[in-house]
Formats: structure tokens, sequence, C-alpha cells
């Protein structure tokens, strides 16, 4: 199947610094990556759909101006938590569906996730 | 998006098959039945996913019923890898809204 790397992996940064955890598609082309955030014992929580060369679509409740989302090219979509607070420490995962495919019909692919602890 | 409902948790004896109930009443025509799991600390992995006929891959077979109001995963023989939250949903946006899934628990 294809691949989705985040990087990094994880991250403690102290509260009120800023964090860029990216999204790449390693042997595919993606339009279109997803951003979720996932609590302890949660489920998935959708924050917003990222597009390639264009604004982020962010999910109702989602900070837009707390959350940046980048989406550069067609391999690469970055998420920066700006001004972090221990709140906002959670598994980002992000995930990746192939241009040229059926929107509709293809699958997603995942990436591994990325722990945020925020001191 | 179609609303999906899952029972919160459920056993299986490792090498027997693993049977997941899925509920997607609500379903419209168009929209696909995924199905994908979550080992803990881990990303969603990919499993299977339908529209209106049966589908089966090296991982699973998904059985969906004629008014497509309900679908079936059937791990044919669950190991303890098996373990895992797993998740049905359904999205004809390309969009994937999660629920609470299933949590499975292989045994011995």
């Amino acid at each position: 199947g294809a691949v989705v790397s985040q990087h990094p992996s994880w991250v403690i940064c102290k509260s009120g610094t800023s964090v860029k955890i990216e999204c790449r598609s390693l042997d595919f082309q993606a339009t279109t990556m997803f951003w979720y955030r996932q609590f302890p014992k949660q489920s998935l929580m959708l924050m917003a759909t990222s597009n390639e060369g264009s604004k982020a679509t962010y999910e109702q409740g989602v900070e837009k101006d707390k959350f940046l989302i980048n989406h550069a090219s067609l391999t690469l979509s970055t998420l920066t938590v700006t001004s972090a607070h221990p709140e906002d420490s959670s598994f980002y995962i992000c995930s990746a569906r192939r241009t040229g495919g059926n929107a509709n019909t293809g699958e997603l692919f995942f990436g591994e996730g990325s722990r945020l602890t925020v001191l | 998006d179609a609303k999906t409902t899952q029972p919160p948790s459920m056993d299986c004896a490792e090498g027997r098959a693993a049977n997941l109930p899925c509920n997607h009443s609500t379903i419209s025509g168009n929209e696909y039945v995924y199905w994908y799991r979550q080992i803990h600390s881990q990303g969603p992995q990919y499993i299977i996913h339908g529209l209106k006929n049966n589908e089966t891959n090296e991982m699973a077979s998904l059985i969906i019923t004629e008014d497509r109001k309900s679908s079936t995963l059937i791990l044919p023989h669950a190991t303890l890898r098996d373990t895992a939250v797993y998740y049905c949903l359904s999205s004809n946006t390309g969009k994937l809204i999660f629920g609470q899934g299933t949590t499975l628990q292989v045994k011995p």
C-alpha cells in the first residue's frame, strides 16, 4: 500500500512555542490531505482538509489561526500549532488520498501520527 | 456523511473468525462503506471498502446487506495481532468522520 510519513513522530515543547508537523506522501501525489487530532481513549477528530495550492478548510470549532496548515506541494502538508499550550497536547494524525483516483472511492492512507506534549 | 453505529467492544478467540457488525441505516446511494483499524498509538490502517457488492482482500471480507443499511467485517482467522479498535465509516465526499469504533480483543 501507499506510504504516508509524518515527522516528527513525537515532540515535547514549552508552552508558548510553535511546533510544525510534516505529512508526506512518499510514493504518490496527494491533492488532498486531512489532519486529525486524537486525545487519549477517544476517537479521531477531523480538524481540517488541506488542499494543495489553496487554503485549508477547517471543521467547526477548530481555530484556523492556531492550527496553521500549508499544502505547498502534492506530497507535503504541514500543520503548525502556534503558541502551544498544555491542552494542545495530543496525537496528531494526517491522511492522504492519491491524486487522480476517484475521490469518493479510493482509500485514505494514514500516517503513523505525531505525539505532541506541551509542558 | 452517514452516521454509523458499532458495538463498543467484542471478544474473539484466537484462530476463530471475528465478525464485526456496523449499522449505517441512513447511508445514501453513492456512499461507500470503509473499514479501518487502529492499534494502540499508531495511525489507522486501511482494511477494506465497498459500495454494494461483497468484497474480499488479503486482510478481510466485507459483507454488505442488500438494502445497504448494515455491513459486517469478517476477519477469517483472528490472531492476537488483530486486537485493535475497528472503525466503520461511510462517505461520498472523500472526508472520513470517525465514530467510537469497536474494540476487538482477541484472546488466546
